[in-house]
């Protein structure tokens, strides 16, 4: 059941460059959409979110852009810094089911190079 | 900064026993969650916990799981019975309100299942 799909499994690129993070969801009812960045040996931390009202959500160095007809959200992150580097996790939920359940996609792990 | 915490770290025990992993969700927030992340795969959702009863849970979550808040402040998971492929991290989270509602989960630094 892979709802939500993140289909790069890493990224690389140079430190003040942009990092562009792709995701996307089959299901039609998902309408909050969030980013989590983790780092090994912690919990993911929440990164920037966006709600289905809207198509842009920016965040200082972070943006993320939301596409409903493609389904597809990505998230930017300009410039980029080498504490950056971390597994980067897409998240869906809906607001029909009360909001109770978030589903993450696979998680992309993105390397700054310095 | 509040955080939710989670104890322990690392549980190691043999297949078969009963396990609880114990959190304490940040005070002011209404909903408790587990999501567990077995090595090299993606985060599950496993069980989300309102007004002291299960709000929705998946369909990994079966008889052999449960949660229960016995003090107004823990937040518990309990595995029985063990099986090896419950070797997992399993995180806690807790939000203010339900996460569709524009509001985010914070999660613990998790605590890792190794079953043996």
């Amino acid at each position: 059941d892979q709802q939500v799909k993140q289909n790069s499994p890493s990224l690389s690129v140079q430190e003040g460059r942009i990092s562009i993070l792709n995701c996307d969801y089959t299901n039609s009812m998902f309408d909050y959409f969030l980013w989590y960045k983790k780092y090994p040996a912690e919990g993911p931390t929440f990164l920037i979110s966006i709600s289905s009202i809207k198509d842009k959500n920016e965040d200082g160095r972070f943006t993320v852009f939301l596409n409903k007809s493609a389904k597809h959200l990505s998230l930017h992150i300009v410039p980029s810094q080498p504490g950056d580097s971390a597994v980067y996790f897409c998240a869906a939920s809906s607001s029909q089911t009360g909001g109770f359940k978030t589903i993450f996609g696979a998680g992309t792990r993105l390397f700054v190079k310095a | 900064e509040p955080e939710v915490t989670q104890t322990p770290s690392h549980q190691v025990t043999q297949m078969g026993q009963e396990v609880i992993l114990r959190c304490v969700p940040i005070s002011n927030h209404l909903y408790f969650y587990w999501y567990r992340q077995i090595l090299g795969q993606k985060v599950e959702f496993l069980v989300s916990f309102y007004n002291n009863e299960i709000s929705e849970k998946s369909e990994i979550f079966d008889d052999q799981f449960s949660v229960e808040r016995p003090d107004g402040s823990n937040f518990t998971l309990k595995i029985r019975s063990t099986k090896l492929e419950d070797s997992a991290m399993y995180f806690c989270a807790s939000s203010e309100s339900g996460t569709a509602m524009n509001t985010e989960a914070f999660f613990g630094q998790g605590t890792r299942l190794t079953v043996v």
